[in-house]
């Protein structure tokens, strides 16, 4: 059965600082999202990794997937208040074609002032 | 171009009654999902379908739970005899056929069971 594991769950930190988010999953996969959500609304689609070694960036945030180590990474730079919000990575468990996903519980992030 | 949508927003039921859940996908996306969330967790797969078409319904409650995708008109969600731990928010999404990416979630539906 196919787990996703993030960490941390909760991130406090301050304005300007940078951080990490890590994604782990369980058996192997070639497809890796990231989705943010703000409270009480959908999802909203940040990345899509499709490839060992696959880089992606906007803005402030850089994604990374590293299929032989089934690791994900997303990178916050110089974080600002507006980042605040609950990350998601997903990992595709279905057959070609379809998006079966398998999310992570979620990494609630609080950029502080 | 509309978004994929959800009504009811927000649903309240008393435990026994019946939630219709509708989703209407991006125009030209033939394939929706629809995903549970509960409190502080991540959202949990429940059934895949295409038009007229249960693909997959692996992570569908075996009693209580269905789920359709007409050939014309929205897919629905409709839990029976629904009880306390039904409540959640329900997410629909929806892809393109036959293309490998992402997915496009509508804002859910918040389903409080009382």
């Amino acid at each position: 059965e196919l787990k996703v594991e993030q960490n941390p769950l909760f991130l406090s930190m301050q304005e300007g600082k940078n951080y990490t988010i890590y994604c782990n999953y369980s058996t192997t996969s070639d497809r890796l999202y990231w989705y943010r959500q703000d409270p009480g609304k959908s999802l909203e689609s940040l990345f899509v990794l499709l490839s060992n070694g696959a880089v992606k960036q906007e803005g402030r945030l850089m994604a990374s997937l590293d299929t032989k180590a089934r690791l994900s990474t997303l990178h916050i730079t110089a974080a600002v208040h507006d980042l605040s919000a609950t990350y998601f990575c997903a990992v595709d468990k279905g057959q070609g074609g379809s998006e079966k996903l398998v999310f992570g519980k979620g990494t609630k992030l609080t950029v502080n002032p | 171009n509309a978004g994929v949508m959800q009504n009811p927003r927000h649903l309240v039921r008393r435990r026994g009654q019946e939630a219709r859940l509708r989703c209407s996908p991006v125009k030209g996306h033939s394939h929706v999902y629809w995903y549970r969330q509960l409190p502080e967790e991540g959202l949990k797969f429940m059934v895949y379908l295409q038009k007229e078409n249960i693909i997959d319904e692996s992570g569908m409650p075996k009693e209580r739970f269905s789920a359709e995708f007409p050939k014309e008109g929205p897919s629905i969600l409709r839990i029976q005899q629904v009880v306390r731990g039904d409540s959640a928010a329900y997410f629909c999404a929806s892809s393109r056929q036959g293309m490998t990416g992402e997915l496009f979630f509508g804002e859910g539906s918040r389903l409080t069971v009382l």
